[in-house]
This record gives structure tokens, C-alpha cells and sequence, in this order.
């Protein structure tokens, strides 16, 4: 069975740096490029970015480029996202997806249960 | 970036209604585009990729259709369950934008 397992809940305060983590098992980790989306408070989700686990390729959105990273262990079959300085706008719902491609057609068919990030002084 | 723009953003329906959403790319995408189903509290769920392919394990009211800028996610028959938020995500080119998402609801 193919699950994405994320860690748990983070309250940190302005400033702070954080790592969250995504772990795949039940597939080929390093077949599949790892996604990360962003969820606010009851609004929509947002592409961040995503990586080759084969060869930690990265893409970015502009709108993160800069303020989070992205990695993979592929050892441990481990994604993760990563801020330096967090401000209270990162406060959100943080996903972990699998990309999956057929026909040059691509879509995220697994996903992690969540991360709750929480930046509050 | 590619828009992606949802309509209506929200709706209230009952059960066995036909549902019917709407995503419009701000160019042409060819089928290069996704839907995503989100229970409250839970992560969103692939329902149908390639415009129009159903994701195995999705229930055969749900369909969608669609190339180029215009597309469309149809539910035939709503049941209890589909009440949650629908997102459209375009494939074509990065950063993957997604739609801003529509709330169905109970009438």
C-alpha cells in the first residue's frame, strides 16, 4: 500500500527555523517526484514545489522561491521542507503529494495526511 | 503562471442533484488538467486527472470533461458523501496552479 507519512504538529515562533518531513513506503521511492502544497487557514491550496527524489532536482513556484527548501533523503525514503525564518504568514497546512505520469499527463495521486504549521510569538 | 479560475465558488445542493463545475485556464492547457476532492479536515483526493480519465477507486458519477481553456467536473447523482470542496490543478507547465476552489454544500 502506497502512503505518504508526514510529522506531526509545529508551533514555533518568528524567526525560527523548522523542517518538516514526508516519508514514502509501499512503492519506488525514487521513481515518483515528491510535491509540496500549502493549504492557509480555510483557503485554497498553493504549489510550493517539488523534487526528483532520483537526483533531488528541484522546481519551485516563484512565490516561495527563496523562503523554503526542498530535500530528499532518499536513504530513508524521506521528503522535506524546510524554512530558515518563519513569519506568521507561513501558518498553515503543509501536503506532501506523489506525482504520478502516464502519457505525459502527470496528477497527485497520493498525498500525506498533513502538517499543521503554526508561527505565533 | 497559468490562472486557473473556479466557478461558482460555492454552491448548495441536495442529494441527487446534478452538480456541475466549471474551471477556466487563463490559456490553453490542452487536458493538461486535474480535479481534486477535499473533505473538511482531511487531505485532497485525485478524482479525475487528463481532463477526463477517472482515478481508479472513484465513483463512476463523477466525470469530467474538457480541452483547452474550458473544463468541466460533473457529479450526476450527489450523494452525502461529496459534500466537500472541489479544486481544479493545471499539469501543463509549473508552478502547478490550482483553482481557488468550490464548497458544495447541503441545501
Amino acid at each position: 500500500e502506497v502512503q505518504l507519512v508526514q510529522s506531526g504538529v509545529e508551533v514555533k515562533k518568528p524567526g525560527e527555523s523548522l523542517r518538516i518531513s514526508c516519508k514514502g513506503s509501499g512503492y519506488s521511492f525514487t521513481s515518483y517526484w515528491i510535491n509540496w502544497v500549502r493549504q492557509m487557514p480555510g483557503k485554497g491550496l498553493d504549489w510550493m514545489g517539488r523534487i526528483d527524489p532520483a537526483d533531488s532536482y528541484t522546481n519551485y513556484s516563484p512565490s516561495f522561491q527563496g523562503h523554503v527548501t526542498i530535500s530528499i533523503d532518499k536513504s530513508i525514503s524521506t521528503a522535506y521542507l524546510q524554512w530558515s525564518s518563519l513569519k506568521a504568514s507561513d501558518t498553515a497546512m503543509y501536503y506532501c503529494a506523489r506525482r504520478y505520469c502516464s502519457g505525459g499527463r502527470c496528477q497527485l495521486d497520493y498525498w500525506g495526511q498533513g502538517t499543521l504549521v503554526t508561527v505565533s510569538s | 503562471d497559468i490562472q486557473m479560475t473556479q466557478s461558482p465558488s460555492s454552491l448548495s445542493a441536495s442529494v441527487g442533484d446534478r452538480v456541475t463545475i466549471t474551471c477556466r485556464a487563463s490559456q490553453s492547457i490542452s487536458n493538461y488538467l486535474n480535479w481534486y476532492q477535499q473533505k473538511a479536515g482531511k487531505a485532497p483526493n485525485l478524482l479525475i486527472y487528463a481532463a477526463s480519465s477517472l482515478q481508479s477507486g472513484v465513483p463512476s458519477r463523477f466525470s469530467g470533461s474538457g480541452s483547452g481553456t474550458d473544463f468541466t467536473l460533473t457529479i450526476s447523482s450527489l450523494q452525502p458523501e461529496d459534500f466537500a470542496a472541489y479544486f481544479c490543478q493545471q499539469s501543463y507547465s509549473t508552478p502547478r496552479t490550482f483553482g481557488q476552489g468550490t464548497k458544495v454544500d447541503i441545501k
